[in-house]
């Protein structure tokens, strides 16, 4: 069982808001900043979202991230064909269960 | 460019060790840690540990401690991972990522190495 949790899907139309949460605890986001990651079919994952909000050059500004207390959440706007795939929360997390931790993963269709 | 290369697919039997391997160029090996990330098959991403390459310093999972050894080598700026006691669950994923700091986001990450456990 992770000690970040998503849902496990999501979806939306092409051009729509899709927001996905990561819900975690003190040891974790609680004290941490939060990680996103895209793993779309057949490639490596790639860095989204890096310190709850900052995006990586070359990461689109549909993407989107927010973090409060043990609570965060990434939001794809304009939703495209091509982000359909995997989106995981990583966090580190300062339990003896870690120290990292990542989410099960939400799975994004576009419909 | 910053790359991570790692080695290829795998097929071993069940209860063997699996060794696969990560070169890194771009940047300097000893600057960055090296993450390992699972993904068996029909499951999520799941953290594995890091190394070092500057001091050797590890950290496992709990789940993988005992099973899992990473370790570096500075003089060709490779890392590897080694686990042992693989068994038949169908194919399974294994990437390596750097951070900055060993707390940092993986920033970049291997192709990804397949290995697959059968008799």
């Amino acid at each position: 069982q992770s000690l970040l949790t998503q849902p496990p899907s999501a979806s939306g139309a092409p051009g729509q808001r899709v927001t996905i949460s990561c819900s975690g605890s003190d040891s974790n986001l609680g004290s941490n900043p939060v990680n996103w990651y895209q793993h779309l079919p057949g490639t490596a994952p790639k860095l989204l979202i890096y310190r709850s909000t900052q995006r990586p050059s070359g990461v689109p500004d549909r993407f989107s991230g927010s973090k409060s207390g043990t609570s965060a959440s990434l939001a794809i706007s304009g939703l495209h064909s091509e982000d359909e795939g995997d989106y995981y929360c990583a966090s580190w997390d300062d339990s003896r269960n870690g120290p990292v931790a990542f989410g099960g993963g939400t799975k994004v269709t576009v419909l | 460019e910053v790359q991570l290369v790692q080695s290829g697919a795998e097929v071993k039997k069940p209860g063997t060790t699996a060794k696969i391997s990560c070169k890194v160029s771009g940047y300097s090996f000893s600057d960055y840690f090296i993450h390992w990330v699972q993904q068996a098959p029909g499951k999520g991403l799941e953290w594995m540990g890091l190394i070092d390459p500057g001091d050797g310093e590890t950290l496992y999972a709990r789940k993988f401690q005992g099973r899992v050894t990473i370790t570096a080598d500075t003089s060709i700026d490779i890392a590897y991972l080694e686990v042992s006691s693989l068994s038949s669950q169908g194919p399974a994923v294994y990437y390596c990522a750097r951070s900055q700091g060993r707390d940092g986001p993986l920033d970049v990450w291997g192709q990804g190495t397949v290995v697959t456990v059968s008799s």
